[in-house]
């Protein structure tokens, strides 16, 4: 069983720009989600896919986008960068069964630091 | 908004001793969620609670549920320079989204 991974592991951004991290699901998920985590504080959902569209979304701005690729893959784009979206990025897969989101696991993570 | 608090925000102990760790909320959770994350890394699941009073044990890891549903515990018996990490709640409310409560950053000195 092929777990949760995430590219690039680390990436420096200057401030306008964009970037885009990407999310392999664990086999046999088929719901993504995406977490911004600050340095010192817990994981904050940014939103959910499931089926390729997005199924729920926390409160962060338009310039946070997102895909799911029918492989159950994902994509989170980030646009107009901001020196505060410097953080972990994480990615975390799940099976949704009809009536609710199981267990989520975690890939380790995307560092990005805006500059 | 549903808020999950963590209790302590640090804890520092000697290996071999037991150290308690609290999540608290003022809503019901539907289930809950306990992780525990490394530095650099994402974070783990230990153990997933959904019943009322529910205790679950993982090793020297206790995992209680309140009642109500709107607390939970870890306790760690005996331990070791291994359990060093930032232990973390999450919980359904009932929605698609975990919702995470800011963590306890537990050091266990040798």
């Amino acid at each position: 069983e092929t777990g949760v991974t995430q590219s690039p592991t680390h990436l420096i951004k200057t401030r306008g720009q964009q970037v885009t991290l990407r999310c392999s699901s664990q086999s046999g998920h088929n719901t993504v989600s995406w977490y911004q985590q600050a340095l010192g504080q817990g994981p904050q959902f940014i939103f959910q896919y499931y089926r390729e569209e997005e199924n729920g979304r926390g409160n962060f701005p338009p310039r946070f986008s997102g895909l799911q690729f029918p492989n159950y893959s994902s994509e989170l784009n980030v646009n107009a960068l901001e020196l505060d979206d410097s953080a972990l990025y994480l990615c975390a897969s799940s099976w949704w069964s009809g009536t609710g989101v199981g267990e989520q696991y975690f890939g380790p993570g995307t560092r990005l630091t805006v500059t | 908004t549903q808020l999950l608090e963590q209790s302590p925000q640090f804890l520092s102990i000697q290996e071999g001793e037991n150290l308690t760790v609290y999540c608290n909320s003022s809503s019901v959770f539907s289930s809950l969620q306990w992780y525990r994350q490394e530095p650099g890394e994402g974070p783990v699941l230990l153990v997933t609670v959904v019943t009322g009073g529910e205790v679950k044990k993982l090793k020297r890891l206790t995992f209680q549920f309140g009642d109500a549903r709107k607390d939970s515990s870890l306790h760690i018996t005996a331990a070791q320079t291994g359990d060093t990490g930032l232990y973390l709640c999450a919980g359904h409310f009932n929605d698609y989204k975990l919702s995470f409560g800011a963590g306890t950053t537990v050091t266990v000195r040798a």
